[in-house]
C-alpha cells in the first residue's frame, strides 16, 4: 500500500534531551512538511522540502531541525532548544509544493 | 504575515440540521484546499478551489470559493454523526506555503 508513514505513534522524552521523529513516504512525492498542532488549535509549519536535498523554514522553526537525503525520508529533530516541544506532530506528502497534501497519522510527543 | 480567520470556532448542531464554516483571508489567493480531521486522527484532503466564484460538490458538502478570491465556504446539508471533527481551510497566497486556519470543530448531536 502507498502511503505516508510516521513512527512511533507516541514519544515520551526527557527535558533536555534530543529527539527525532521519523517520516517517510512511498508516494514518489517531491515535498515533504511538517506541522505542528497544539490541543485544540490549527497546524503551524515548522519545515517544508520542496525536493530532494532542499528544505525551507516554515513559521515555526526555532528549536527544530530537519534532513532530506532521500526523497522518501524528512526527519524531524526536536531539540533541546525548543521551549515547548510536547505537541502533535503531523508530516505530511504532496506531489509537488502546495497541492493535495497527504497526512501521517501524525506523533504525540511528551517530553517531562 | 498571512492571516487566516475561520468562523465560527464552534458549532454544535443536532443530527439532520446543517452547517456552514467560513474560511476568511486578508489578501487574495490563488486557491484554496478543505481538510476534515476527526478527533484524534489526521487531516484529510476534501477539495482544492481555484477559479473565482467556483462552486464544487461532494454528496452532501458544497464548498464555495469568492468571486474575490478571499474567502470560501464549506456547508454541509443534513449533517450526521460521521461528520463529527474539524473542517480546516488552507490558504495559498500565490506561491508562498499553505497557512492553515485554526479550524471550525464541528460536534453533531444524534
Amino acid at each position: 500500500d502507498g502511503g505516508i508513514t510516521q513512527s512511533p505513534k507516541y514519544l515520551f522524552r526527557k527535558e533536555g534531551q534530543n529527539v527525532t521523529l521519523s517520516c517517510e513516504q512511498n508516494l514518489n512525492h517531491d515535498a515533504m512538511y511538517w506541522y505542528r498542532q497544539d490541543p485544540g488549535q490549527g497546524l503551524r509549519l515548522i519545515y517544508y522540502s520542496q525536493i530532494v536535498n532542499d528544505f525551507q523554514k516554515g513559521d515555526i522553526a526555532e528549536g527544530y531541525s530537519v534532513s532530506r537525503e532521500k526523497k522518501e525520508s524528512f526527519p524531524l529533530t526536536v531539540t533541546s532548544a525548543q521551549k515547548n516541544p510536547t505537541a502533535f506532530y503531523l508530516c505530511a506528502s504532496s506531489i509537488e509544493l502546495n497541492t493535495e497534501a497527504f497526512f501521517g497519522q501524525g506523533t504525540r510527543l511528551t517530553v517531562v | 504575515g498571512q492571516q487566516v480567520m475561520q468562523i465560527p470556532q464552534y458549532q454544535h448542531v443536532q443530527e439532520g440540521e446543517d452547517f456552514t464554516t467560513y474560511c476568511n483571508s486578508s489578501t487574495t489567493l490563488s486557491n484554496i484546499q478543505w481538510y476534515k480531521q476527526r478527533p484524534g486522527g489526521h487531516p484529510v484532503f476534501l477539495i482544492q478551489l481555484v477559479k473565482s466564484g467556483e462552486v464544487k460538490k461532494q454528496k452532501r458538502l458544497t464548498f464555495q470559493f469568492g468571486e474575490a478570491k478571499k474567502n470560501s465556504s464549506l456547508h454541509i446539508t443534513a449533517t450526521q454523526t460521521t461528520d463529527v471533527g474539524t473542517y480546516f481551510c488552507a490558504e495559498d497566497n500565490y506561491g508562498q506555503n499553505f497557512v492553515f486556519g485554526p479550524g471550525t470543530r464541528l460536534s453533531v448531536l444524534p
